[in-house]
C-alpha cells in the first residue's frame, strides 16, 4: 500500500485551463502538505494543513486553491494556469510537526503549454 | 525564513571515492534533517540530529550536526552507483507557532561507474 499517493502522476495542459492534484495518506497523519520543486530543483512549501485546518499559506499566487476534506486528503486546484506553473508538485505528510520526517508522494509532473 | 545553503551544488565522483554535502546556516538551528530524491523520484527522510556535535551512521552514510549547531554534513565512504540522486538538508522553521521545514537548495550526486 502506497503511503502517500498523488493523482495524476503526470499532466500536460494548456495555459489559461484549470486543473487539480489529489493527494492522499493512509498513515493517519495530522498534518499535510504541498510543496513545489522547479528546474533547478529547489522545494519550497506552499500550503500546510492541520486536521482540516489551513495552517501555513506562503506567498502563492491566489490561482492556488488547497482544501482538505479531512485529515487523509489534501487536494491542489490551480486556476488559470501559466507557463510558470509547470513543475513538480510534491505532496507530504508528518505526525508531530514533522520531528519524525516527512513522508513525500511521488509527485505530480505539471506541464503547462 | 531563510534558505539553507548547501555545498556543493553538483558533484561528479568515480564509483568507490567519497563524497560529503555541507549545510550550513547562519542562524542556530533547533535541528536538522536529510533526505534523499533520486532521479525522477521523491525525497526520502533519512535521518534528523538534534543535539550539539551529534553523530549518526547509517551502513556508509555518516551524518554529523555542528558543535555551534549552524552547520551540518552527510559524508558517504566508497559511493556506489544507487548512491545517484539529490540530497537535501532541511531546516525547521517556525512562523505564528507553526513548524514548517524548510529544505537546503541540494546537492546533485552523480556517480560514475
Amino acid at each position: 500500500d502506497t503511503a502517500v499517493s498523488q493523482t495524476p502522476k503526470y499532466l500536460v495542459t494548456q495555459m489559461g485551463n484549470d486543473k487539480s492534484i489529489k493527494c492522499e495518506q493512509n498513515l493517519g497523519h495530522d498534518t499535510m502538505y504541498w510543496y513545489k520543486q522547479d528546474s533547478k530543483k529547489f522545494l519550497k512549501i506552499m500550503f500546510s494543513y492541520n486536521n482540516k485546518e489551513l495552517i501555513i499559506n506562503e506567498t502563492v499566487p491566489n490561482r492556488f486553491s488547497p482544501k482538505s476534506p479531512d485529515k487523509a486528503h489534501l487536494n491542489l486546484h490551480i486556476n488559470s494556469l501559466e507557463l510558470g506553473d509547470s513543475a513538480v508538485y510534491f505532496c507530504a505528510s508528518s505526525q508531530d510537526q514533522g520531528l519524525s520526517g516527512y513522508t513525500f508522494g511521488s509527485g505530480t509532473r505539471l506541464t503547462v503549454v | 525564513g531563510q534558505q539553507v545553503m548547501q555545498i556543493p551544488q553538483y558533484q561528479h565522483v568515480q564509483e568507490g571515492e567519497d563524497f560529503t554535502t555541507y549545510c550550513n546556516s547562519s542562524t542556530t538551528l533547533s535541528n536538522i534533517q536529510w533526505y534523499k530524491q533520486r532521479p525522477g523520484g521523491h525525497p526520502v527522510f533519512l535521518i534528523q540530529l538534534v543535539k550539539s556535535g551529534e553523530v549518526k551512521k547509517q551502513k556508509r552514510l555518516t551524518f554529523q550536526f555542528g558543535e555551534a549547531k549552524k552547520n551540518s554534513s552527510l559524508h558517504i565512504t566508497a559511493t556506489q552507483t544507487t548512491d545517484v540522486g539529490t540530497y537535501f538538508c532541511a531546516r525547521r522553521d517556525m512562523t505564528s507557532g507553526t513548524y514548517k521545514y524548510i529544505f537546503g537548495t541540494g546537492t546533485r550526486l552523480k556517480v560514475l561507474a
